[in-house]
């Protein structure tokens, strides 16, 4: 049980459809993150909410969509997606901002784009 | 262009051996550096850290050692056990930020009985 959620573990969608990837951690942690891992790639973070506020957004084209309702949950919202949105999308959670409060990572969605 | 790269994808090991995970970073500013390990179908745990005032850090059978002026940072597994097959993660930071990590590629270890 790592705390952090994901669902669902597997999603393949059209590029026409619009779907959505859920986050949910019981740790009581205030800060939540989306990253995206590529194939041989290095994870690159998408979206930080830090209470509920997102405070950071690296560049992310506007075909994924954050949410975040809570300090619990958290949404990727998914519409018009291009197959090299292939990719496997890992929620986080962490404490506080700082390294004395480590990510602790849900066990991702395997999202393929056909 | 990658900041933080892990140029072995992959390391192969003998069991009770020294496992050594290597990693090269290009910005001398990066104040901060942690290594995650990833099982498969799994997410990354955190593992260890570094700040940049310091050469080493150890923690039980892991070791990081940092060299500022090579902009290098190593990880050392000892003795490696089964249990510690997996990819690990190298990541480099401005600030001790957790927003603002900058992430390798990962290098899959594999310990052989």
């Amino acid at each position: 049980e790592t705390g952090v959620t994901q669902t669902p573990r597997h999603l393949v969608m059209g590029m026409t459809n619009k779907k959505s990837l859920k986050c949910e951690q019981h740790l009581g942690h205030n800060a939540m993150y989306w990253y995206k891992q590529s194939a041989k790639k290095p994870l690159e973070l998408m979206f930080v909410y830090s209470l509920e506020e997102r405070v950071e957004n690296n560049s992310v084209p506007s075909r994924f969509s954050p949410e975040c309702p809570n300090s619990s949950h958290l949404f990727l919202h998914l519409h018009t997606l291009q197959p090299e949105d292939s990719a496997l999308y890992l929620c986080a959670s962490s404490l506080e901002q700082g390294f004395n409060s480590p990510l602790h990572f849900g066990n991702g969605t395997r999202l393929t784009v056909t | 262009d990658q900041q933080v790269k892990q140029n072995s994808p992959s390391l192969s090991v003998q069991e009770g051996r020294i496992s050594i995970l290597n990693c090269d970073y290009t910005n001398s500013m990066f104040d901060y550096f942690l290594w995650y390990k990833k099982y498969p179908a799994e997410g990354p745990t955190f593992l260890i850290s570094i700040s940049s005032i310091k050469d080493k850090n150890e923690d039980g059978r892991f070791t990081v050692f940092l060299n500022k002026s090579a902009k290098h940072l190593s990880l050392h597994i000892v003795p490696s056990q089964p249990g510690d097959s997996a990819v690990y993660f190298c990541a480099a930071s401005l600030t001790n930020s957790n927003y603002q990590l900058i992430w390798g590629a990962g290098t899959k270890l594999i310990i052989k009985p």
